[in-house]
């Protein structure tokens, strides 16, 4: 079965700063997506971004970019020029090509932007 | 354009007590999902469904009854309430097409006393 490992449970950032957040993952298959959500306070889940494992670009969204390393089966998500919106819950997704549309999700990062 | 409405936000139940958490979705979805968030677990699927007429289990399936009547339409029922059913749960939607992006919805926080 696969698995999403976040080894982070809470990170924190000053304001306007570069922060990393970690996840890892496991699996046997070689094409699958990958998605970093936000749950801020109001409990929304939100999609940041989304990264399709055949492409060896990584994925970019204005100040939202990852780091995508297939081998070692690792997807960190980079947010630039942190803003105290920026403060959430943030969670790591995988999503297998083939078959229903299961997300696995990891433990979750509880990001504190510090002004 | 609604997206997906769950309903209610919140709810207390007592332990033995059944209740129906609603979701619907307007965007003419073929997957829909329930999950269900606890505090350092992430969210895990307990039910899912690719169409009307056809569902199936997830990773914590027991519990909860799910039937999906129409396409727009995914209740997740719990028949006898336990103290272990208290979390947030999220419904989900998404087409079985390239992008392969769930849409959430707001979520229903459920206490079991």
């Amino acid at each position: 079965a696969q698995t999403v490992t976040q080894s982070q449970p809470e990170m924190s950032v000053q304001e306007a700063e570069t922060v990393t957040l970690s996840c890892t993952y496991d699996t046997s298959e070689s094409d699958y997506y990958l998605f970093w959500y936000k749950q801020p306070p109001s409990r929304q889940m939100i999609l940041v971004i989304r990264q399709e494992a055949y492409k060896q670009q990584n994925a970019t969204e204005n100040r939202f970019s990852v780091n995508f390393q297939k081998a070692a089966k690792s997807f960190s998500l980079k947010i630039s020029d942190s803003q105290l919106g920026d403060a959430a819950m943030y969670f790591c997704a995988y999503l297998p090509i083939q078959g229903a549309q299961k997300l696995v999700f990891g433990q979750g990062t509880r990001l504190t932007i510090n002004p | 354009n609604a997206g997906v409405t769950q309903t209610p936000k919140f709810q207390v139940l007592k332990t033995g007590q059944s209740m129906t958490l609603q979701c619907a979705q307007d965007m003419n979805h073929e997957y829909m999902s329930w999950y269900r968030q606890d505090p350092g677990m992430g969210l895990r699927l307990i039910h899912y469904s690719v169409g009307a007429g056809i569902t199936d289990q997830g990773e914590v399936p027991n519990g909860y009854n799910v039937s999906r009547s129409t396409t727009e339409d995914f209740p997740l029922r719990l028949l006898s309430a336990a103290p272990s059913q208290t979390s947030v749960y999220f419904c989900a939607s998404s087409y079985s097409g390239a992008k392969n992006i769930q849409y959430f919805g707001a979520g229903t926080r459920l206490s079991v006393l």
